[in-house]
């Protein structure tokens, strides 16, 4: 399995609260997604990084920032929760951009939930 | 409007039989196509893929068919065994690496 953990792998919080979701990885890949899975639309990207310091808006990004100050943490940041961000985030991880070896792995996740 | 469909929220099976995962997507640009499987209170786990120029990839018990045409892929799990039961993700690529997920199916494989 690819080494990556995220914190905390729970949280509870209230609407309006800043929260802030770490991701870590051992395995110095150079890319890094943050993910939102909600039943029945899978999963959808957040934002991601191509690198310290680089990152872009993925599919739903609004009420989300990142950033990446070194290689191995990602961390996805809710600057005022609501409850419409009650979900579970997962992280992924890819050692390329190329199809095939960019091949992303993902973090075991963490269950949200904002009262 | 989603892009990658799985049209068969949740399939149940017989242990040692067939099973077999429909993918639907939309968008031409998609280059590559892989199956995620996930189990409850874990993150998806990579399971096989296949390039938008091939029409079959095999991995054990695990094949993948596409048809470009259609906009279709499928994945085939012979025999299935009940540690199989979880939910499976069809995901789509495009520039950037960037992946478009369906809304899952959830396999249960009973003994």
């Amino acid at each position: 399995d690819a080494g990556i953990t995220q914190s905390p792998r729970h949280k509870v919080t209230e609407t309006g609260t800043p929260v802030t979701l770490r991701c870590h990885q051992t395995e110095n890949h150079r890319y890094m997604y943050w993910y939102r899975q909600d039943p029945g639309h899978g999963l959808r990207l957040i934002h991601y990084s191509y690198g310290v310091k680089d990152t872009d808006k993925g599919e739903v990004s609004d009420g989300y920032s990142v950033s990446r100050s070194k290689t191995e943490d990602f961390l996805l940041t809710l600057e005022s929760a609501t409850s419409s961000q009650t979900s579970v985030y997962f992280c992924a991880i890819s050692e390329s951009m190329v199809a095939g070896v960019g091949t992303q792995y993902f973090g075991p996740g963490t269950r949200l939930l904002v009262l | 409007d989603q892009q990658v469909k799985q049209n068969s929220p949740s399939l149940s099976v017989q242990e040692g039989r067939i099973s077999i995962l429909n993918c639907d997507y939309t968008n031409s640009m998609f280059d590559y196509f892989l199956w995620y499987k996930k189990y409850p209170a874990e993150g998806p786990t990579f399971l096989i893929s296949i390039s938008s120029i091939k029409d079959k990839n095999e991995d054990g018990r695990f094949t993948v068919f596409l048809n470009k045409s259609a906009k279709h892929l499928s994945l085939h799990i012979v025999p299935s065994q009940p540690g199989d039961s979880a939910v499976y993700f069809c995901a789509a690529r495009t520039a950037g690496n960037k992946l478009t997920f369906g809304g899952g199916t959830r396999v249960l494989v009973k003994p």
